[in-house]
């Protein structure tokens, strides 16, 4: 059962404009969220994190809003450039599991200059 | 420094033979340790933790197996590969608690 959920397979977004990404969960019992990026035949690459009490972290360009009522976080990203095209996976952090992240499926962003 | 090795980056195995993935880590000492599987067209699935040596969580029934032989070596088998096993393995560690994750760079399995 998918907890983490990204519903946007794809998104394309001129340069310069603001790229936003979604993703919702279900289980309330997570306690850190993490946007990681990521190009084919890499490992992901760390990008913004959040915890749950918090409702929005930002970090130059990237910021994170998290809706905790409405279990969706957010990623934003102002401005968008070329290099920022590659697939954004949303991730959540459970206690058990020994803190293994849970990922959704993953976003394709494509930055159009 | 702490790294990450993960091998081979690819691979191409025929149905019913056996597999072998290794991940070693260095740089820390008992670290959480991850297999990772993306699927052609889905996302990052959890295939296996560990939180120390000869202990091995599944999250999911399936054709793989792990095993931990030491603290910083995490090992993803199979006797016997399906065609659904193709994909892209990720290793990944993290020290227990902490908010920092490291991935490897990845095995592209291909089952023909």
């Amino acid at each position: 059962d998918q907890q983490v959920k990204q519903n946007s397979p794809s998104l394309s977004v001129q340069e310069g404009r603001i790229s936003i990404l979604n993703c919702d969960y279900t289980n309330s019992m997570f306690d850190y969220f993490l946007w990681y990026k990521k190009y084919p035949a890499e490992g992901p690459t760390f990008l913004i994190s959040i915890s749950s009490i918090k409702d929005k972290n930002e970090d130059g360009r990237f910021t994170v809003f998290l809706n905790k009522s409405a279990k969706h976080l957010s990623l934003h990203i102002v401005p968008s450039q070329p290099g920022d095209s590659a697939v954004y996976f949303c991730a959540a952090r459970g206690t058990n599991s020994g803190y293994a992240l849970n990922f959704g499926k993953g976003t394709s962003l494509l930055v159009t200059p | 420094s702490q790294t990450i090795h993960q091998w081979p980056a690819t691979l191409v195995q025929p149905v019913g033979s056996p597999l072998s993935l290794e991940c070693t880590v260095e740089g820390t000492s008992n670290p959480n340790l991850y297999w990772y599987r993306q699927a052609a067209g889905r996302g990052l699935q959890l295939l296996f933790y560990s939180v120390g040596i000869g202990q091995i969580s599944s999250e999911v029934p399936q054709n793989l197996s792990a095993s931990r032989p030491q603290d910083r070596q995490f090992i993803l088998s199979s006797k016997k590969l399906l065609l659904s096993d193709s994909g892209f393995y990720l290793c990944a560690w993290n020290r227990g608690g902490a908010l920092v994750y490291t991935f490897g760079s990845g095995t592209r399995l291909t089952v023909v």
